[in-house]
């Protein structure tokens, strides 16, 4: 299985843009790429989810490059309500089942 | 929206009792997955179903069961408690449209002693 690797922590400002890089260079031919998320006494939140090349939605982008061994969660223009903990997950598909690890996550704080 | 509900928000246990955490989705998603979450090491699987009465060991199984009889119920048991099994367990769920994207339950701070 897949392992991730994130930075344990990052220091931003309101208004600028986030990069948050995670590494998974055993990532398999089957597995997707998914981001997570999480803020103190709640659950994990759906960030979005890629295959390869980029994935934008209205919250984040997701860059992956062409090897698949890493790939980047952008959050464009931060506010303080973005501070909270990411999570990079690697997991394949059913049948067979739906492995997945969680990293340890990014704790991102947001200062004004 | 998904709703994914867990039994209770706080649990308190002695060790040697037998824990039953459950988990119910309304959205008739085909995945449910149960994690235990502890400072510094992020979320690790326990077990994870895919289908009614199927199930698959996550990275953590040891001292876990579980149960799913319905789609829409999964049941995490602890079948002797030990204090080593406080945690913050969270349950998920998800649909093999988007296996990725999975929907999280409140969580279940279970507190051993």
């Amino acid at each position: 299985l897949a392992k991730t690797t994130q930075p344990i922590s990052m220091d931003s400002y309101e208004g600028q843009e986030v990069n948050i890089t995670c590494s998974h260079n055993n990532i398999a031919t089957n597995d997707y790429i998914t981001w997570y998320q999480q803020f103190p006494s709640q659950g994990p939140r759906f960030i979005i989810q890629g295959y390869k090349t980029k994935v934008t939605n209205e919250v984040a982008s997701l860059f992956i490059p062409a090897d698949r061994k890493s790939s980047t969660l952008s959050l464009p223009r931060v506010s303080l309500s973005d501070t909270a903990v990411y999570y990079c997950l690697v997991g394949d598909l059913p049948p067979g089942g739906f492995k997945t690890i969680f990293g340890a996550g990014t704790r991102l704080f947001v200062k004004a | 929206d998904v709703k994914v509900t867990q039994s209770s928000r706080y649990l308190v246990k002695r060790t040697g009792e037998k824990v039953f955490l459950e988990c119910v989705q309304d959205m008739d998603h085909e995945n449910m997955f149960w994690y235990r979450q502890d400072p510094g090491l992020g979320l690790r699987l326990i077990y994870f179903s895919y289908d009614v009465k199927m199930k698959e060991k996550g990275d953590i199984p040891e001292g876990y069961s579980v149960s799913r009889e319905k789609k829409e119920r999964f049941s995490l048991i602890l079948e002797s408690a030990s204090t080593n099994q406080t945690s913050m367990y969270l349950c998920a769920s998800s649909s093999n449209d988007i296996p990725g994207e999975q929907y999280f339950g409140p969580g279940t701070r279970l507190t051993v002693t």
